[in-house]
């Protein structure tokens, strides 16, 4: 059974830096093929794709937000987390961490698993 | 920002068919990548409806149907029901990005 959740600080200071840790269960991610990812939702509005680190160490970030991002794992500990730099109110989002499917010998680029979520206020 | 552009909202009885569209571009849908859709139920986290066009995970019922073609795709809901009130998104990948995409999201309402 796969599952996943976010944990860090729910409330940040506008400048400040972001960290958060997706802890999972129910896989490796030094499984060739796998990858976890890192979604956000600010109140009300949509889903925003913002990192992937895959089983090889490869990592792909949002465009809009490269230069500001960090992905990294730790196999043993079944960990990816994500910093953030340089907050701002506008980056008030819930955030989600979700596994990318492989199955039967073949991956495919959507998330079958999420975390629950956890809700970051940037706020002075 | 979302690269996938939905309708806002889509409303239908109880019974009735409604579809909601989901357009990309050439570097989407266009390069061949599959469309994939989730459900969110208020204060829930996205749920995997539809992957890979067409295809239903176990569990989600019959009445959730996906298609491609282009540079669009659409999620059909038939039998409309209460519980499917919900928020439906719309994902790809994108080769230009090498990123993940989302859709704007629409807000399924059951009269």
């Amino acid at each position: 059974q796969i599952t996943l959740k976010e944990s860090g600080p729910t409330l940040v200071k506008p400048t400040q830096t972001l960290t958060l840790t997706c802890t999972f269960s129910g896989f490796s991610l030094s499984t060739s093929g796998l990858g976890v990812g890192w979604i956000r939702q600010p109140p009300g509005k949509a889903l925003e794709w913002l990192a992937i680190i895959y089983w090889n160490d490869d990592k792909r970030y949002s465009p809009s937000l490269k230069g500001r991002l960090t992905i990294t794992k730790d196999t043993s500990k079944n960990q990816v987390v994500l910093t953030m730099t340089t907050m701002d109110p506008v980056d008030t989002a819930t955030y989600y961490c979700a596994h990318r499917y492989c199955g039967g010998g073949s991956c495919s680029n959507y998330f079958d698993y999420w975390g629950q979520g956890t809700l970051v206020t940037v706020s002075s | 920002q979302s690269v996938l552009t939905q309708p806002p909202s889509v409303s239908g009885a109880p019974g009735q068919r409604v579809t909601i569209s989901c357009t990309g571009s050439s570097s989407n849908f266009g390069a061949g990548n599959d469309v994939h859709w989730y459900q969110q139920l208020p204060g829930t986290a996205p749920k995997l409806l539809i992957h890979d066009n067409n295809h239903r995970p176990s569990g989600v019922p019959d009445r959730f149907s996906g298609s491609k073609s282009g540079t669009s795709a659409s999620l059909a809901i038939t039998g409309l029901q209460a519980e499917d009130e919900a928020d439906y998104y719309c994902q790809s990948y994108d080769s230009s990005l090498s990123g993940y995409v989302f859709g704007t999201g629409t807000k399924v309402t059951v009269l």
